[in-house]
């Protein structure tokens, strides 16, 4: 199984600050890559697809970039309604798998 | 709006089955390819298979041998059975649709928490 490693497991930050998450793959998955975002209680929410395209409906404030192992999700100006736990996905091969979070916490 | 509720018991015995129903609105189960994932208490999120209705299904190897998944158009539900469950199956459930076969998911249920204890 490929494994995803993200970093790191908790961020703090303030309303307004440019935030960076990274995803490592343990082999190259092209761009076969999605970010997820996750409130307690709530059902996890697709940003980001194939590893830089916005879900429709999603601010522009989210953005992602990367390739073959590495992957960063950016946050431009952190909103209140982004303080959440954030989740990396592969899907290059069965079985995908994802990373094991990046909680984001108000400074 | 496509969305999706698990629902079914929160404690279930050990060797015993797990079964956690789907219901889905908004669109039909005949139609995409379906999930169940399930994360463990501290762990990442687990895939657990996909389907089509109908169609082939696709199992995680690590839990292949115990699950079992279907569907019931008339009700535009899916079902989850994962068979001899034991305390490391304790998890939150939770339901998803796929944009393809090996794809990403668009829409979750909310989940839903199984313990597995006597």
């Amino acid at each position: 199984d490929i494994h995803m490693t993200q970093s790191p497991s908790t961020l703090s930050a303030s309303v307004g600050d440019r935030v960076t998450i990274t995803c490592r793959a343990s082999q190259s998955i092209s761009l076969w890559l999605a970010w997820y975002q996750q409130k307690p209680g709530r059902a996890p929410k697709l940003l980001i697809f194939d590893a830089s395209t916005l879900e429709s409906g999603v601010p522009s404030r989210f953005s992602g970039s990367g390739s073959g192992t590495e992957f960063t999700l950016t946050i431009s100006s952190l909103q209140p309604d982004d303080f959440a736990t954030y989740y990396c996905q592969h899907y290059k091969t069965f079985p995908c798998t994802f990373g094991q979070g990046t909680k984001l916490q108000i400074k | 709006q496509v969305q999706l509720q698990e629902s079914g018991p929160g404690l279930v015995e050990p060797s015993e089955t797990l079964s956690l129903t789907c219901s889905v609105s908004g669109d039909s189960i005949s139609s995409y390819y379906w999930s169940w994932i399930r994360r463990p208490p501290g762990r990442a999120l687990e895939w657990i298979g996909f389907m089509y209705h109908n169609g082939p299904t696709n199992y995680n190897p690590s839990l292949k041998s115990r699950v079992t998944f279907s569907g019931d158009t008339s009700k535009n539900q899916l079902s989850l059975r994962l068979s001899s469950v034991i305390a490391a199956d304790t998890a939150v459930y939770y339901c998803a649709r796929a944009r393809g076969s090996g794809s990403y998911f668009d829409y979750w249920g909310q989940g839903i928490l199984v313990t597995v204890s006597s």
